[in-house]
């Protein structure tokens, strides 16, 4: 069964102190893989895709990084303002009218403190 | 600038009354899909439309329905609500199946 894990559940950290959460993944044939930024009560807001092991893409403070098992989300010298929950979705190939359908984790929250 | 929208923000209905939430879009994308989000858990997705053609998941409650009359509007009807489907409903669209999708900012349901 395609299944997403997402850890920490919950990360507190200092501003400026990088870390890195961690998305596992267990899918056949990996389409791609979205990280999306959701803030309370809001819709998520897409942040990068990864379609191939080895991939990095960069955004500000955040870079995602793509294995064959894994994605991770580096955040450096973080912000109080990029605290948010931080969700990982895969897309499987699927077939007919579930081409394209995403499977998502649970999410790591974030909280950088000033 | 071109976006998802739904409305209304904010809903509350009382157990068993029929309630419709609404989306909206101006990318003029193919697809929209239909999430649930309940507190600290992932979306999950009830069903999309590719163009007109309907996808429902399997384990989506027959109590719920959508209609998408046009390219820009997808509606998602919960016709007799439970305490249960109390949550955050997402719509969301991308330009072709296997697309970044797009959300909107969510409509949150109350059931009293």
């Amino acid at each position: 069964e395609d299944q997403v894990t997402q850890s920490p559940e919950a990360l507190r950290l200092q501003e400026g102190e990088s870390s890195s959460l961690n998305c596992s993944y267990t899918v056949s044939g990996l389409r791609g893989l979205f990280w999306y930024r959701q803030d309370p009560g809001k819709g998520p807001e897409f942040l990068f895709t990864l379609y191939s092991a080895g991939e990095e893409k960069e955004k500000e403070r955040l870079k995602a990084t793509l294995t064959k098992k894994e994605s991770f989300l580096h955040i450096t010298a973080p912000k109080p303002e990029d605290s948010a929950t931080y969700l990982c979705a895969v897309q499987a190939p699927g077939y007919g009218g579930s081409q394209g359908n995403l499977i998502f984790g649970k999410g790591t929250k974030l909280s950088v403190k000033p | 600038d071109a976006m998802v929208i739904q409305n209304p923000r904010y809903q509350v209905t009382q157990f068993g009354k029929p309630v419709t939430l609404s989306c909206s879009q101006t990318l003029n994308h193919n697809v929209m899909y239909w999430y649930q989000q309940k507190s600290s858990q992932a979306p999950k997705l009830l069903f999309h439309y590719y163009d007109k053609d309907f996808n429902n998941e399997a384990d989506t409650p027959d109590n719920f329905q959508s209609r998408r009359p046009n390219t820009s509007f997808c509606f998602l009807d919960i016709r007799s609500p439970g305490l249960g489907d109390a949550a955050m409903y997402l719509c969301a669209t991308s330009r072709d199946a296997g697309d970044t999708q797009y959300f909107g900012p969510g409509t949150r349901l109350t059931v009293l």
